[in-house]
């Protein structure tokens, strides 16, 4: 069945320095999705990418989906305490109805 | 926000008990899904359900069932629960086309 991986499974920053997360899958994805868990919290839908090399920006939060469709990154710039928590990719492959999530990355942000 | 609806959102019973966790959504979605989830750890999906009277069961073997009478109420039920069911169980509703997913605030079950 379809795996999705992600790197790395911890991220301890200080605050101001930039954080990245990826995503790895075994078979070619139709689209992905990234989500974020606060602590205590339920996952957030953040955004969804759906073409070959698309790059999608939200403020300091920049989005990539490989070439491919198999991986996609998750880069976040300055890193704030408000961006502590757990994200998460969520891929579909083109004939699924539902998505495989990854193992996550946990970000801690030191003050 | 999303109005998707999980109750109860914490749960302690005793070995063997029957329970039932409450999943209503009012945003008229057809899919639904029940992901069980450890603290910290990743999401696995157990059960959903793309409509009325249509369930599947998930990529992660689980002992509860769920039913889907009416598009938005998507129930989960263990029969005798066992404290290897003490987890966190989260709802999530989606539109068929978008994808994006909508998750209820979880419901976490302690089985003593």
């Amino acid at each position: 069945g379809q795996q999705v991986m992600q790197i790395p499974q911890y991220q301890h920053v200080q605050e101001g320095e930039d954080f990245t997360t990826y995503c790895n899958s075994s078979t070619t994805l139709s689209n992905i999705q990234w989500y974020k868990q606060r602590p205590g919290g339920h996952p957030v839908f953040l955004i969804q990418l759906v073409k070959s090399g698309e790059v999608k920006k939200q403020k300091r939060l920049t989005f990539q989906f490989g070439e491919a469709k198999k991986n996609s990154s998750l880069h976040i710039t300055a890193t704030q305490t408000t961006d502590v928590g757990t994200y998460f990719c969520a891929g579909r492959n083109t004939n699924a109805g539902k998505s495989t999530f990854g193992d996550g990355t946990t970000l801690t942000v030191k003050p | 926000e999303a109005d998707i609806y999980q109750t109860p959102r914490y749960l302690v019973i005793g070995t063997g008990k029957k329970i039932t966790l409450e999943c209503s959504q009012t945003m008229g979605h057809d899919k639904m899904y029940w992901y069980q989830q450890d603290p910290g750890m990743e999401l696995h999906l157990i059960h959903y359900s793309y409509g009325v009277n249509s369930t599947e069961k998930g990529d992660l073997s689980s002992e509860s069932t769920v039913s889907r009478i009416r598009t938005e109420h998507f129930p989960l039920t263990l029969e005798s629960a066992r404290p290897s069911h003490t987890s966190q169980y989260l709802c999530a509703s989606t539109k068929a086309r978008t994808g994006e997913l909508f998750f209820g605030e979880g419901s976490r079950l302690t089985v003593l």
